[in-house]
């Protein structure tokens, strides 16, 4: 089955630090690849998406390539804030009627320090 | 404003007892998701719809049930049978290939 596997945390990070946080994938299909980030006692929101290989997807300053490839899709920030403190999970999902699947990683927290 | 509403934000439920959480949509999504959330083990799957009166168990189901009589509606019943029930809720909803979280649920046994 489908997998996602992200790099084990917690990550602390100085502020204005760059950030990468390694996603790679398992899949059977072709699917969309997806940040979501989680902050303290909230539910889930949606960072970024790549629906295709070689996109690039792109909000509030992060990035993620999707790297067929390498079967990767790792998130990059050039200059990390407090307020990016959080958890940053990976997912991946197919389009399609009668594809339910939602496969998320584990999930990396970010501390950003002053 | 469209979204999800998760209700109670905090539950507290006593040994023995079925508590209820409730989750709404006005997104007008067919699919909709529960999910449980412990520290270090990421996101699992409990119960999902993908049209109404259908729903599917996932991968964490027992001890759990849902009903999905409405479009809108999606409640998760924790029954006694879940030996440990604390932990955080979500439910989401998806269009297409996005999906959309609730504030989540902390759910406590007292």
């Amino acid at each position: 089955g489908d997998s996602v596997t992200q790099m084990e945390g917690p990550v602390t990070l100085s502020e204005e630090a760059f950030l990468t946080i390694n996603c790679t994938y398992t899949a059977t299909g072709y699917p969309s690849l997806f940040w979501y980030v989680q902050y303290p006692g909230e539910g889930l929101q949606l960072l970024l998406k790549a629906t295709k290989a070689d996109d690039k997807g792109s909000n509030k300053g992060f990035e993620a390539t999707y790297r067929k490839e390498t079967t990767s899709f790792h998130l990059e920030k050039g200059s990390v804030q407090v307020s990016d403190s959080a958890v940053y999970f990976c997912a991946l999902t197919y389009s399609g009627a009668g594809s339910y699947q939602l496969t998320f990683g584990k999930g990396t927290k970010l501390s950003v320090i002053p | 404003d469209g979204g999800i509403t998760q209700s109670p934000k905090y539950l507290f439920r006593k040994e023995g007892q079925n508590v209820t959480l409730s989750c709404e949509q006005n997104l007008n999504h067919d699919a909709m998701y529960w999910y449980r959330q412990d520290p270090g083990q990421g996101l699992r799957l409990i119960y999902y719809s993908q049209i109404v009166n259908d729903f599917q168990k996932g991968d964490i189901a027992e001890g759990y049930s849902v009903s999905r009589e409405k479009k809108e509606s999606f409640p998760l019943t924790v029954t006694s049978a879940q030996k440990n029930p604390t932990a955080f809720y979500l439910c989401a909803s998806r269009v297409r290939t996005e999906a959309f979280f609730g504030q989540g649920t902390r759910l406590t046994v007292v």
